[in-house]
């Protein structure tokens, strides 16, 4: 059972593009919706992230949307760049009891801006 | 300031065999995650260490074990390889095991033949 859905899959876009990547999420007790950048051969690295009590968050070209009541969260990329293709994931955490946390992720979508 | 570094970075293994994978945690974090990543696929948590204990599992059979030294740094070890074991296992360190913020290692490939 995928507790973090993501879509699309893949998404091509021109230089200068507005990409959107969609994820949903089941589990109400996540309390942290981080996003994730991978390169080929490297490991993922924040992007950014987001709490539910935020509705949007803007850092750089980067946007997080967040709608609590619908459980959804999505990712802008303002003035796409062929340097921004890569692989992102967003993830979703909570803490239990122990106040341990682990990050379920999203299957990924592959982003490719066109010069 | 080094970040997270794992090794090997790539290691080549048979059906069967054992395999020992090593990670070092950014300097300053004291807790160490494992996270297995399929080709095409998100990363799936194995699991956490944190003051040289367990703290939480995800849903991995017990071929797969770890540890954590009194220097932070993390091992993970899998037995019994199978051909499904192949894929990138990341390491990820971060400061507490309820902390937000995690930095990932560049992984350790492993492809089981």
């Amino acid at each position: 059972q995928q507790q973090v859905k993501q879509s699309p899959q893949s998404l091509i876009v021109q230089k200068g593009g507005i990409p959107i990547i969609n994820c949903a999420y089941e589990n109400t007790a996540f309390d942290y919706f981080p996003w994730y950048q991978q390169f080929p051969g490297k490991g993922p690295a924040l992007l950014i992230a987001i709490r539910p009590d935020v509705s949007e968050k803007k850092e750089g070209r980067f946007t997080i949307s967040f709608n609590k009541s619908a459980k959804q969260f999505s990712l802008h990329i303002m003035d796409s760049q062929p340097g921004d293709s890569a692989t992102y994931f967003c993830a979703a955490s909570s803490i239990n009891a122990g106040n341990n946390r682990k990050l379920i992720w999203g299957l990924g979508t592959s982003l490719a801006v066109n010069p | 300031d080094a970040g997270v570094t794992q090794s090997p970075t790539h290691l080549i293994k048979t059906r069967g065999q054992q395999v020992t994978l090593r990670c070092s945690p950014k300097s300053g974090h004291d807790t160490v995650s494992w996270y297995q990543q399929a080709l095409g696929q998100g990363p799936q948590f194995i699991f956490q260490y944190y003051e040289e204990e367990e703290r939480q599992r995800g849903n991995f059979p017990d071929r797969f074990s770890g540890h954590q030294f009194p220097n932070y740094s993390s091992e993970l070890n899998v037995n019994a390889l199978l051909l499904g074991d192949s894929a990138l296992y990341l390491c990820a360190s971060c400061l507490g095991s309820g902390a937000n913020v995690l930095t990932f290692g560049a992984g350790s490939r492993l492809t089981v033949l």
